[in-house]
């Protein structure tokens, strides 16, 4: 079936280091949205990206979606104990209206 | 952005089993969705649940496993029968937002299956 590859699985940050999780898929997608899923919590909206190339900010967070549109990013600039959780991408797929999920990348801030 | 109580928040369960899930939606929704993540992973669709009309399955997901009633537009229920220790999960519901078509989830039902 369709899938969306999502890397790393984990990643291992000292607080106040980058962080970048990545999307891809081999065939186009029609948009991709990011989630964030906190420890012991549920999958929160953070943002959809629709247009080849577009980047969007939300403070400390920067998401990009590839001029293809078959890859996406999520980059977050000095990580702090509050980003700490799973990140998820989802797209929809230009072939079909079903959301597909990216197996989430855990972001692990050393102690 | 819609706010949905999922009962029970977790449970733990004896083999054979079942269990119903409840999901309640603070304003009418068309389509509401529930998913099961399993420890550590993504979140797999379960089915599409769409009031007065029986539910849509994702392939490996029947009817018989995991019964769904939509009785009206803001609530929901999942049950997971005859269970196992494999369904022990994560089980979510979820509705479509009204913005750029963004999900918004309940709290989730953490269910351990001895």
């Amino acid at each position: 079936g369709q899938q969306v590859m999502q890397i790393p699985q984990y990643q291992h940050v000292q607080e106040g280091e980058d962080f970048t999780t990545y999307c891809n898929s081999s065939t186009t997608l029609s948009n991709i949205q990011w989630y964030k899923q906190r420890p012991g919590g549920h999958p929160v909206f953070l943002i959809q990206l629709v247009k080849s190339g577009e980047v969007k900010k939300q403070k400390r967070l920067t998401f990009q979606f590839g001029e293809a549109k078959k890859n996406s990013s999520l980059h977050i600039t000095a990580t702090q104990t509050t980003d700490v959780g799973t990140y998820f991408c989802a797209a929809y797929m230009d072939s079909n209206y079903q959301l597909i999920w990216g197996a989430g990348t855990k972001l692990i801030i050393k102690p | 952005s819609a706010v949905i109580s999922q009962k029970p928040s977790r449970d733990i369960c004896q083999r054979g089993t079942s269990l119903t899930i409840q999901c309640q939606v603070d304003s009418q929704v068309t389509m509401m969705f529930w998913y099961r993540q399993q420890p550590g992973q993504s979140l797999t669709l379960i089915a599409t649940a769409n009031q007065g009309s029986e539910a849509t399955y994702e392939s490996g997901f029947v009817i018989d496993k995991f019964p769904i009633s939509r009785p009206n537009l803001t609530f929901s229920t999942l049950t997971v029968s005859n269970m196992s220790p494999e369904d022990s999960s994560i089980y979510l519901c979820s509705v479509p937002g009204q913005g750029v078509g963004e999900l918004f989830f309940g709290e989730g039902s953490r269910l351990t299956v001895l």
